[in-house]
C-alpha cells in the first residue's frame, strides 16, 4: 500500500486478555520496527524486524510481549495477559532496508486496558 | 550511549508568532538528525533532516540547523498557524537500525 497501515486503529480490551496488533509496512520495505508511545513518555523502542528476523528484541519490556513477522511483510505484536500499565499508542514503522532512514510511521493503535 | 533532550511542552502561541523548539544530543560520533510532527489521531511524519554539521533542514516554513560546537538541532519557525498544532519529536541516528527520540513538545497555535 501507499503508508503503513496498522490495524486495528483502537483497541479496549480487559485486563488479563491477549491482544494482537496487526502492521503492514509499505511494500518493498525490508526494516520494520515496534514503538511504544505512553503519555508524557515520548517513544520507547520495542523491536526491530530485518526480513522476517529480529536481530535486536532487548527494547520489548517483558515476557508477555512477543512480535512475529512472516513473509517479509506484515508483523503482528501481541501481548499476552494484559496490564493496565500496557495502555498505549503502539506504533509501527517500516524503511527501505536495514538502518535505513526515515522511518515510515502508521497511525497507531490506541490500545486501552481496564 | 545516544539521547536526544528537548523542551519539555507545552507550548502555546498565537497565530504568526516565531517558534522555537530546543533541542540538544549527545551520540558517539556524528548522528543524522530529524524533526518528526504528529497530528492528533495520526503516527509520526518526517519534518525534516540534516545529515552533517552545518546543514539546514527545511520544510513548510520550519528550519533546523544541525550544530556540532553546540550539539544541537533546534526548530524553528517564523509564524506559526493553527494548522501547526502538534507534537514534535527531536530524533537522532547514529548509524544502527533504532532511531533515539526525545519525549516530545506539544505546540498549541491559538488564533
Amino acid at each position: 500500500g501507499a503508508g503503513v497501515s496498522q490495524s486495528p486503529s483502537n483497541k479496549v480490551t480487559e485486563k488479563g486478555k491477549d491482544v494482537e496488533l496487526r502492521c503492514d509496512p509499505i511494500s518493498g520495505h525490508t526494516a520494520l520496527y515496534w514503538y511504544r508511545q505512553s503519555l508524557g513518555q515520548g517513544l520507547e523502542f520495542l523491536i526491530y524486524f530485518q526480513g522476517n528476523s529480529a536481530p535486536d528484541k532487548s527494547g520489548l519490556p517483558s515476557d508477555r510481549f512477543s512480535a512475529e513477522r512472516t513473509g517479509g511483510s506484515v508483523s503482528t505484536l501481541t501481548i499476552q495477559r494484559t496490564q493496565q500499565e500496557d495502555s498505549a499508542v503502539y506504533l509501527c514503522a517500516s524503511s527501505q532496508n536495514q538502518g535505513g532512514q526515515p522511518q515510515h510511521f502508521g497511525d497507531g493503535t490506541r490500545l486501552s486496558i481496564l | 550511549g545516544n539521547s536526544v533532550t528537548q523542551m519539555e511542552g507545552p507550548v502555546t502561541l498565537s497565530e504568526e508568532a516565531f517558534l522555537t523548539i530546543n533541542c540538544t544530543y549527545t551520540a558517539t560520533g556524528y548522528p543524522s538528525l530529524f524533526w518528526y510532527v504528529q497530528y492528533p489521531g495520526e503516527g509520526l511524519q518526517l519534518l525534516l533532516k540534516a545529515t552533517k554539521a552545518d546543514d539546514k533542514g527545511s520544510n513548510k516554513g520550519f528550519e533546523a540547523t544541525y550544530r556540532k560546537e553546540t550539539t544541537s538541532f533546534h526548530l524553528e519557525k517564523g509564524s506559526v498557524q493553527v494548522s501547526d498544532s502538534a507534537v514534535y519529536f527531536c530524533a537522532s541516528w547514529a548509524g544502527s537500525y533504532q532511531l533515539t527520540f526525545g519525549k516530545g513538545t506539544k505546540l498549541s497555535v491559538i488564533p
